[in-house]
């Protein structure tokens, strides 16, 4: 089966510019992740999704981050206005679903990088 | 609150020699627990993962871990690396009922010829 798919690889922006984040999780996985993972640290979590509907985002930074998954399939997270501190890679996740503990299977995620 | 401490940041092993990658844990209920493995550039990989039953559990690649309740401990151990090996590892506890992870912050393992 193909795996998460995640583009694009690399980005860098300057702060206060915005970003674009894009995942398209394996075929048939209800829910999608979005983490953080900055450099020495392990990955957090921002935001899942159950289908098309938002299960936890108590971790986003929402006055400047936003994330959105419609038709329950591919999922963009964005930033706006980028600060230095979100320099990060960003990893996006899907999994069949929440009640079966079922696997997370990552992409290779974006790193980005905000000068 | 769950939380996950890998007390090793970085560990340096010879090629052949046996491996021990700690976690502890802390959680209210019982954990579910999760050895992931990342290259360099990529994506985390599952290596293993205990929700019950048998303490011992085993994973791809060769590897192991063992849940012991009374140490909060589920640590990862291999009998014999391989160069292919070298990379950076992550123990995660499950949040029940909600199917995401907190992560620890990892440990780089280093494999010398």
């Amino acid at each position: 089966e193909a795996g998460v798919a995640q583009s694009p690889r690399y980005k860098i922006i300057e702060k206060r510019q915005s970003v674009a984040f894009w995942c398209n999780p394996i075929s048939g996985h209800a829910t999608l992740y979005w983490y953080q993972q900055i450099l020495g640290q392990g990955p957090k979590l921002l935001i899942q999704f159950q289908n098309n509907g938002v299960v936890d985002d108590s971790q986003l930074p929402k006055d400047r981050f936003s994330a959105e998954r419609l038709k329950g399939v591919d999922s963009t997270l964005k930033i706006q206005p980028a600060k230095l501190e979100d320099s990060a890679v960003y990893l996006c996740a899907s999994s069949l679903g929440p009640q079966d503990y079922s696997p997370l299977h990552f992409g290779n995620g974006t790193r980005l990088t905000v000068t | 609150a769950q939380s996950v401490t890998q007390p090793d940041i970085h560990i340096t092993v010879s090629e052949g020699a046996s491996l021990e990658l700690r976690c502890n844990y802390s959680y209210g209920a019982t954990p579910y627990l999760f050895w992931y493995v990342q290259s360099p550039g990529q994506g985390l990989q599952l290596l293993l993962k205990y929700f019950s039953g048998d303490t011992l559990v085993q994973g791809i690649k060769g590897f192991e871990a063992e849940f012991k309740r009374s140490q909060s401990s589920f640590n990862l151990r291999k009998p014999s690396v391989h160069w292919s090996d070298a990379a950076e590892y992550f123990c995660a506890v499950g949040q029940t009922g909600a199917n995401n992870l907190f992560f620890g912050t990892g440990t780089r393992l280093t494999v010398i010829p």
